[in-house]
C-alpha cells in the first residue's frame, strides 16, 4: 500500500462521454502528478500540481481536464477522447515539487479503454 | 532535456540466473537516477534510488544498481533472481535544472523468470 489510491480502477467509454478520475493520496504531500502510461512507451508524465497550483502541462489536449480542489486530492476530466487515449493513468504523489531529492509515489492506476 | 534508453525490451531468464538489466540516461548535469517496479497487476513502486554519494545502491529484494557517471548509466543488477521477479521494470532520470524537476522513464523492460 503507498497511500496513493485511484478509483476507478477500469473504465470503459465511448467518444462523446463524460468521466472523471480521481486519485487520493494519504501520505500529507503536496505535490501530486498525473501519468500516461502506454504500450511500448514511457511513462508520459501529463500534469503536476504543487500545493494546489498547476506547475506543469505537458502538452495535454484540452480533452483532458486536471483539478485539484486540495493537497490530498486529484481529478482528471475526460470529455471526446478518442480511441488512442486507451492506456494506463496513473497518479502519483511527492513531498514538494522541484525539490532534488523527492520520491514519487504511484498509485495503482485506472485501466482506460475508450470504443 | 533529459532522456532515458532501456536497451532491453524483454528479458527471459531461468531462476538462479544472474540478471543486469541496462539503462543510459542523457544529460550533463547533476542528476537522481531511479529504478522502479511494477509487478503484474500491482503499482509501480520504487526498488532503489541514487542521489549521491556511494555510486553502488542497494535496494529491496536484494537488487542493486551502479552509478557510472563516465558512462551515463545505471543498470540494475541482481546475483540470483526468483520467479517473483517477473515484472516489469523502469529506469528514471530527474535533472538538477531549475524548472526541469520532472521524472523521465525509459520504455521499460519486461523481465520474465521460468521456474
Amino acid at each position: 500500500e503507498t497511500g496513493v489510491t485511484q478509483t476507478p480502477r477500469h473504465l470503459v467509454m465511448g467518444m462523446t462521454n463524460k468521466k472523471s478520475l480521481k486519485c487520493e493520496q494519504h501520505l500529507g504531500h503536496n505535490a501530486m502528478y498525473w501519468y500516461k502510461q502506454s504500450a511500448k512507451k514511457p511513462l508520459e508524465l501529463m500534469f503536476v500540481y504543487s500545493l494546489e497550483e498547476r506547475v506543469e502541462n505537458n502538452s495535454v489536449p484540452s480533452r483532458f481536464s486536471p483539478e485539484c480542489p486540495n493537497s490530498s486530492h486529484l481529478f482528471l476530466h475526460l470529455h471526446t477522447l478518442q480511441p488512442e487515449d486507451s492506456a494506463l493513468y496513473l497518479c502519483a504523489s511527492s513531498q514538494d515539487w522541484g525539490r532534488l531529492h523527492n520520491e514519487q509515489f504511484f498509485g495503482p492506476g485506472t485501466r482506460l479503454t475508450v470504443l | 532535456a533529459q532522456s532515458v534508453s532501456q536497451h532491453n525490451h524483454h528479458v527471459i531468464l531461468s531462476e538462479a540466473a544472474s540478471l543486469e538489466l541496462g539503462c543510459n540516461y542523457s544529460y550533463g548535469g547533476t542528476v537522481n537516477l531511479f529504478w522502479y517496479v511494477q509487478y503484474p497487476g500491482q503499482h509501480l513502486q520504487l526498488l532503489l534510488k541514487y542521489f549521491s554519494g556511494d555510486p553502488l545502491v542497494k535496494g529491496i529484494k536484494g537488487f542493486e544498481a551502479e552509478f557510472i557517471k563516465s558512462k551515463f548509466s545505471f543498470n540494475l543488477r541482481k546475483p540470483s533472481v526468483q520467479w517473483s521477479d517477473t515484472a516489469e521494470y523502469f529506469c528514471a532520470v530527474r535533472s538538477d535544472d531549475f524548472g526541469n524537476e520532472k521524472l523521465t522513464f525509459g520504455t521499460g523492460t519486461r523481465l520474465t523468470i521460468i521456474p
